[in-house]
């Protein structure tokens, strides 16, 4: 089955920079991957999401990456604010899987 | 926001008691996850239901049974709680398949003595 790593655990920057979140996939047949912020105490709340068919996808302030040959993925949140802070999550599923599987989170901090 | 409303937001009760958590949505979306939260484990999938009377288990799914009736409700029960069922268990639904978005319920921190 499926498996997602998501590296760093906690993740410390400074207002106005950018912060970089990575994700890793196992199984090569995964084309959706979603990732959900969630603040303390609330529920995760879908930020952003790319399919297998697109290199990269932007929103504003917040860009997801995918290497579809090396399996893995990323968040890019620039111009980084305090509201920033929270949980991330990346996750991925088959195209006609009906599972999503998650990475256990990366703790984002923005100080300032 | 997605209509989904999940009940109770907060439960404590006793080793060896049944414990029935339940789900409603008012969108008419066909998939409903239910999903547990635990630090340093993410979110992991107990049991989904693609359809009323269809269900199929998930990674975590011993100790938990659900049911569907009817499309908007999806319940999760617990024959017989342990404490290593304290989680807060989040519920998820779905217009179509795994590849498309989930969005998910506010959530129930269940704490089992």
């Amino acid at each position: 089955g499926e498996n997602v790593e998501q590296h760093p655990s906690t993740l410390s920057v400074q207002e106005g920079d950018s912060a970089v979140i990575k994700c890793t996939y196992s199984d090569s047949a995964s084309n959706y991957f979603p990732w959900y912020k969630q603040e303390l105490g609330k529920r995760p709340q879908l930020i952003i999401d790319i399919r297998s068919n697109v290199g990269e996808k932007k929103d504003q302030r917040i860009a997801v990456t995918l290497n579809k040959t090396a399996k893995h993925f990323s968040l890019h949140i620039t111009e980084t604010q305090p509201e920033d802070s929270a949980v991330y999550f990346c996750a991925a599923c088959m195209e006609y899987g009906n599972k999503l599987v998650f990475g256990a989170g990366t703790i984002l901090r923005v100080k300032s | 926001d997605a209509g989904i409303t999940q009940s109770p937001r907060h439960k404590v009760t006793e080793t060896g008691t049944p414990v029935t958590l339940r789900c409603h949505q008012t969108e008419n979306h066909r998939y409903m996850y239910w999903y547990r939260q635990d630090p340093g484990h993410g979110l992991r999938l107990i049991h989904y239901s693609y359809g009323v009377k269809d269900t199929d288990k998930g990674e975590v799914s011993d100790g938990y049974s659900v049911s569907r009736s009817k499309t908007e409700d999806f319940l999760l029960t617990l024959e017989s709680a342990t404490s290593s069922q304290t989680s807060v268990y989040f519920c998820a639904i779905s217009g179509g398949q795994g590849d498309q978005p989930q969005h998910f319920g506010d959530g129930t921190r269940l704490s089992i003595l």
